[in-house]
């Protein structure tokens, strides 16, 4: 079946730091991939997402790449603050059947 | 446009009794899931609904859960009755169209003691 793979937290960074969160998923057909955000107190929230292979997703000063090639969607940003500081969830939406599944989350802090 | 929402926020009920969570998805989604979360853990799929059907059913965990989705727009998720091991958050997402991300609610997080 379908699932995804993230990077295991916690991942604690300095303050202008470059952050990567690893992420790979299997899926059969061609799944549209996302990244959700938690802060804390808070919802999930759709950060970026890429609907096909080569796209990237963009917002908030982050990226993430659609790679097919090597069925990744790293999640990256050049310079983090601490209000960056959330659980960061990697997921995959079915072609299929339009189920979504998610990996186990990443919790990133971030030191001022 | 009002975002997916969820009620309650919050509910604790003690073991052997039934609660009601109910979703309000965004007006003209016609896709609904409902996730949960356990202790911080992963967020684990329960079901999904394209209008009022359920399309898929795989996650939820035993017979003591009930979704409904009446006509097509909330949806209701029952505990009857309720374990401990239910406690978690439970979230609610809706969306249209094949390819865009779903929009969450809040979640609801139950605790049974």
């Amino acid at each position: 079946g379908n699932s995804v793979t993230q990077m295991e937290g916690p991942v604690t960074l300095s303050e202008e730091a470059f952050l990567t969160i690893n992420c790979t998923y299997t899926a059969t057909g061609y799944p549209s991939l996302f990244w959700y955000v938690q802060y804390p107190g808070e919802g999930l929230q759709l950060l970026l997402k890429a609907t096909k292979a080569d796209d990237k997703g963009s917002n908030k000063g982050f990226e993430a790449t659609y790679r097919k090639e090597t069925t990744s969607f790293h999640l990256e940003k050049g310079s983090v603050q601490v209000s960056d500081s959330a659980v960061y969830f990697c997921a995959l939406r079915s072609s299929r059947d339009d189920k979504i599944i998610f990996g186990k989350g990443t919790r990133l802090h971030i030191l001022p | 446009e009002a975002g997916v929402t969820q009620f309650p926020s919050h509910s604790v009920i003690e073991k052997g009794q039934t609660v009601t969570l109910r979703c309000d998805p965004i007006s003209g989604h016609d896709n609904l899931y409902w996730y949960r979360r356990v202790m911080g853990k992963e967020i684990k799929f329960l079901l999904h609904f394209v209008k009022e059907s359920k399309q898929d059913e795989s996650g939820m965990p035993n017979n003591r859960f009930l979704a409904e989705r009446t006509g097509g727009t909330y949806s209701t998720l029952k505990v009857q009755p309720a374990e401990l091991e239910d406690s978690g958050v439970y979230f609610c997402a809706s969306s249209q169209g094949r390819q865009g991300g779903a929009f969450f609610g809040q979640g609801t997080r139950l605790t049974v003691v």
